[in-house]
């Protein structure tokens, strides 16, 4: 069984260019989370997302980030005229849909280097 | 608000001794917590999990216990190996009221001493 598949594993952009990071949940997963480590501190959530739905973004910051995961296709998260304060690792997670289990599982995390 | 708490940075044991991380949380609401293990450069891995409705749940050497009345839980491993040196995470969620996203203490660097 395939894992939750991350891609890019690394992304250099400058400032000022967008960001966009890829998501494949689990097979027969149905939820999405995202969330964000910067250096040296823990995971900070930063939204949960089902088919073509967002459920919880309360992690998001106001500007320059969303999050999507269409009906078909991975879920993507966007960052636009990213900041060097945008460097760090992100991590997609997915969950089975309700009454199916309760764990999360991680992918591998996605490293942006903004210079 | 730092809901969850791992007030240890870092922890050194002998190995084939016990290894105990500690968490505490404030939101007496979490119904369902989690540990997960970390090496550098990776996602973080799924170890073990527990219900609010239990108090201890085993899985080989990892033994997660909960403390509801003091909004503590504990890992213990045993016996302790070199491979367990990683950054432990404690997450807790409010899975019973829909909600499933996990809240992360801010971990602790496991080190295993040969």
């Amino acid at each position: 069984n395939a894992g939750v598949m991350q891609n890019p594993r690394h992304l250099v952009r400058r400032r000022g260019q967008e960001a966009r990071l890829r998501c494949s949940p689990m097979k027969g997963h149905s939820h999405v989370y995202w969330y964000r480590q910067l250096p040296e501190e823990g995971l900070k959530f930063m939204v949960y997302l089902q088919k073509e739905n967002i459920i919880d973004e309360s992690g998001m910051p106001k500007e320059r980030f969303s999050a999507e995961f269409p009906k078909e296709g991975p879920s993507i998260l966007r960052i636009q005229q990213v900041v060097r304060g945008d460097s760090a690792a992100y991590f997609c997670a997915s969950s089975p849909p309700a009454g199916q289990g309760n764990t999360i599982y991680f992918g591998e995390g996605s490293w942006l280097t903004v210079v | 608000d730092q809901q969850v708490k791992q007030n240890s940075p870092s922890l050194s044991v002998q190995e084939g001794r016990i290894s105990i991380l500690n968490c505490d949380y404030t939101n007496s609401m979490f119904d369902y917590f989690l540990w997960y293990k970390k090496y550098p450069a990776e996602g973080p891995t799924f170890l073990i999990s527990i219900s609010s409705i239990k108090d201890k749940n085993e899985d080989g050497r990892f033994t997660v216990f909960l403390n509801k009345s003091a909004k503590h839980l504990s890992l213990h491993i045993v016996p302790s190996q070199p491979g367990d040196s990683a950054v432990y995470f404690c997450a807790a969620s409010l899975f019973n009221f829909g909600n499933e996203k996990l809240t992360f203490g801010t971990g602790t660097r496991l080190t295993i001493i040969p």
